[in-house]
């Protein structure tokens, strides 16, 4: 079964330190790949996605996102935390042969950024 | 601005009743999904529809209904027969097949508890 994994509930860092928020994914062929975060009571917001070429992927909010193809890997990180990043973050795939807009999503992971 | 509109934001639902959703797009996208998030949870997919006049079920739909007549709304319909609704709903739109490497857009989601 297609999957994707997000093995940290939480992660915590202190403002100012880089952070590092893990995926792993379980998909056949290259997936299309996706960073969502959530803040309370929102809905999703769209980070980054990697389509192909260059694996560090620039998104909003100064995150980026690293793929990693034989590690089957997707790795949300940002040089210095704020405060204000602090929120749920989910990783998302879509598998290139879908003929569906459906996407397979993460556990997600309560990123605390502490001042 | 172009973007999904969830409402009522909070919701209460009696025993026994049914209650009704509303999402409405503006992005004139084919592809309309409904999800459910419980609390520290990550997403779980009720309904989804590719087009107009055609829905699908999700991993959780027993419960639930739905109907899409119009490209732009896509309303859910928690019956009583769902006997734990309290929830955070969640409505997400995104082009429908040939999505490819475009991303799901989200509303803010709308609460709903029981009395």
């Amino acid at each position: 079964a297609q999957s994707v994994a997000q093995p940290e509930d939480q992660v915590n860092v202190a403002e100012g330190n880089p952070l590092t928020v893990k995926c792993t994914y379980s998909v056949s062929g290259n997936p299309y790949l996706f960073w969502y975060v959530q803040y309370p009571n929102r809905g999703l917001q769209f980070l980054l996605k990697y389509i192909t070429g260059d694996n560090l992927v620039k998104g909003s909010y100064g995150f980026e996102a690293e793929f990693n193809k034989s590690q089957t890997s997707f790795h949300l990180k940002k040089p210095s935390a704020l405060v204000s990043d602090s929120a749920l973050y989910f990783c998302a795939v879509r598998p290139r042969s879908s003929n569906t807009g459906k996407l397979i999503f993460g556990q997600g992971t309560t990123l605390q950024v502490k001042p | 601005d172009g973007g999904i509109t969830q409402s009522p934001k909070y919701l209460f639902r009696k025993e026994g009743q049914n209650v009704t959703l509303s999402c409405e797009q503006n992005l004139n996208h084919d592809a309309m999904y409904w999800y459910r998030q419980d609390p520290g949870q990550g997403l779980r997919l009720i309904y989804y529809s590719q087009i107009v006049n055609d829905f699908q079920k999700g991993d959780i739909a027993e419960g639930y209904s739905v109907s899409r007549e119009k490209k732009e709304s896509f309303p859910l319909t928690v019956t009583s027969a769902q006997k734990n609704p309290t929830a955070f709903y969640l409505c997400a739109s995104s082009r429908g097949q040939g999505a490819g490497n475009q991303p799901q857009h989200f509303g803010d989601g709308t609460r709903l508890s029981i009395l």
